[in-house]
């Protein structure tokens, strides 16, 4: 069966400091990868998506970048962190857009 | 970006019916419907998705309006652990887009 992984659970970062958040899939090959932002009491910001390894769309400009150096592996980053990169991060996968989407548990992230 | 429209809140009494909205009206013609619901601090979780015809499940059952302007969630017997918030989404391409959800409050 198909598993997402994500961690860590919860980060407290300080303002400035690089962030590596890290999210693997098991069980499926080629998925569609997704990395959204929820912030608190608001619905999920689809952030970055990839088809392959290698591909990323950014679909909001922002101080984060997303990699994706394996087939199921999907990296989320920040050079500087900013108070406003606070938030639950949340990785997915799916197979297409016709079809369910899976979420990790999620990385709730706090910047001080 | 796909739009969708939701009321933020509903009620419901324990082991009733529980019909959802959802407005869509700027729908493209490939876009499927998707449904999801998330608890506090969890992942959402997929609920059901269709293209044209209305689809059921073993969680619920989702009715696609004949111009796919609108749709409803339907779960059947609403139970206390049903109550998450019920985010309606199209998927345009390879993207989901999630809208603010509906907040279900299960009344026992």
């Amino acid at each position: 069966s198909q598993t997402i992984h994500q961690w860590p659970a919860t980060l407290v970062q300080p303002v400035g400091s690089p962030l590596s958040l890290e999210c693997t899939v098991e069980g499926t090959s080629n998925p569609n990868l997704y990395w959204y932002r929820q912030a608190a009491g608001r619905g999920l910001q689809l952030l970055f998506y990839s088809v392959g390894i290698g591909q990323i769309s950014s679909e909001v400009p922002q101080n984060l970048s997303a990699s994706r150096p394996q087939d199921r592996q999907f990296i989320l980053s920040s050079k500087k962190l900013l108070l406003s990169d606070s938030g639950f991060y949340l990785c997915a996968w799916s197979t297409s857009g016709h079809t369910e989407a899976f979420f990790g548990q999620g990385t709730r992230l706090t910047v001080v | 970006d796909a739009k969708t429209t939701q009321p933020n809140s509903m009620e419901s009494n324990e082991e009733e019916p529980v019909h959802l909205p959802c407005n869509h009206s700027t729908i493209s013609g490939t876009d499927y419907i998707h449904w999801y619901r998330q608890l506090p601090s969890q992942g959402p979780e997929y609920v059901i998705h269709g293209l044209t015809s209305n689809v059921n499940n073993r969680m619920a059952s989702l009715a696609i309006a004949e111009d796919r302007k609108s749709s409803t969630l339907i779960l059947h017997r609403a139970t206390l652990r049903d109550a998450a918030v019920y985010y309606c989404i199209l998927s345009a391409g390879n993207q989901f887009y999630f809208g603010t959800g509906t907040s279900l409050t299960v009344i026992p």
